[in-house]
């Protein structure tokens, strides 16, 4: 059974800060991950989505890498900004399961001014 | 384009009711995915429905289905409403679930009284 486990729940940092999120799941199988972003009592706004086949993915300031053997994933943040403050949630498509996703619990990041 | 729209976006009810959800996917994309969205459990997948064929199904009771219209457009219902079924709503759109990033609407914040 695929899980996926967001590290850490919680991060607060200063702004002009780089920052890394990290995600990690338990099965390979997976068609792709994404990486969303979630703002209080918002839906979710897609930020990078990676392919089983790709290493990383590039936009603006984020970068996510994937490392399918060892079953991780991070989200690189460049130069954090306040309006970065959210909740970011990490998401496996698992092949063995039609491409539902199975969601992180999410890090919830504070970006002080 | 359009975005993921959901309505209602916010609704109440009490126990024993049923209730129904409506979501429309980004023009073209031909598969929605529902999900539920707690404090507690985090985000859970409940179906998802493409071309009107429910395609995958998550581990929900039978008080919850769905179904999709020729024009993509879906419907969530739950039944019998519990007090533990207070949560967001989400739905995603694809093109493909399985290759392609999965676009969220903004919810349906449903509370049962």
């Amino acid at each position: 059974k695929q899980e996926v486990t967001q590290i850490p729940a919680a991060l607060s940092v200063p702004e002009g800060e780089n920052l890394v999120l990290n995600c990690s799941f338990t099965d390979s199988a997976i068609y792709n991950l994404q990486w969303f972003r979630q703002d209080p009592g918002k839906g979710l706004t897609s930020l990078l989505l990676i392919q089983s086949s790709q290493r990383e993915q590039t936009s603006g300031r984020l970068n996510a890498s994937l490392d399918k053997s060892s079953g991780r994933s991070t989200l690189y943040i460049a130069a954090s900004q306040p309006g970065d403050s959210a909740t970011y949630l990490c998401a496996a498509a698992h092949y063995n399961q039609g491409g539902k996703l199975i969601f992180g619990q999410g890090t919830e990041l504070s970006v002080k001014p | 384009k359009a975005g993921v729209t959901q309505t209602p976006r916010y609704l109440i009810k009490t126990r024993g009711q049923q209730v129904t959800l409506s979501c429309s996917p980004i023009s073209g994309h031909r598969s929605v995915s529902w999900y539920q969205q707690t404090p507690g459990q985090g985000l859970q997948f409940l179906f998802e429905y493409f071309s009107e064929t429910q395609r995958n199904k998550g581990n929900f009771p039978g008080r919850f289905s769905g179904r999709q219209f020729s024009n993509s457009r879906s419907e969530m219902n739950v039944s019998t409403l519990e007090l533990g079924d207070s949560a967001l709503y989400l739905c995603a759109s694809s093109s493909d679930t399985r290759q392609e990033t999965q676009y969220f609407g903004p919810g349906t914040r449903l509370l049962v009284l």
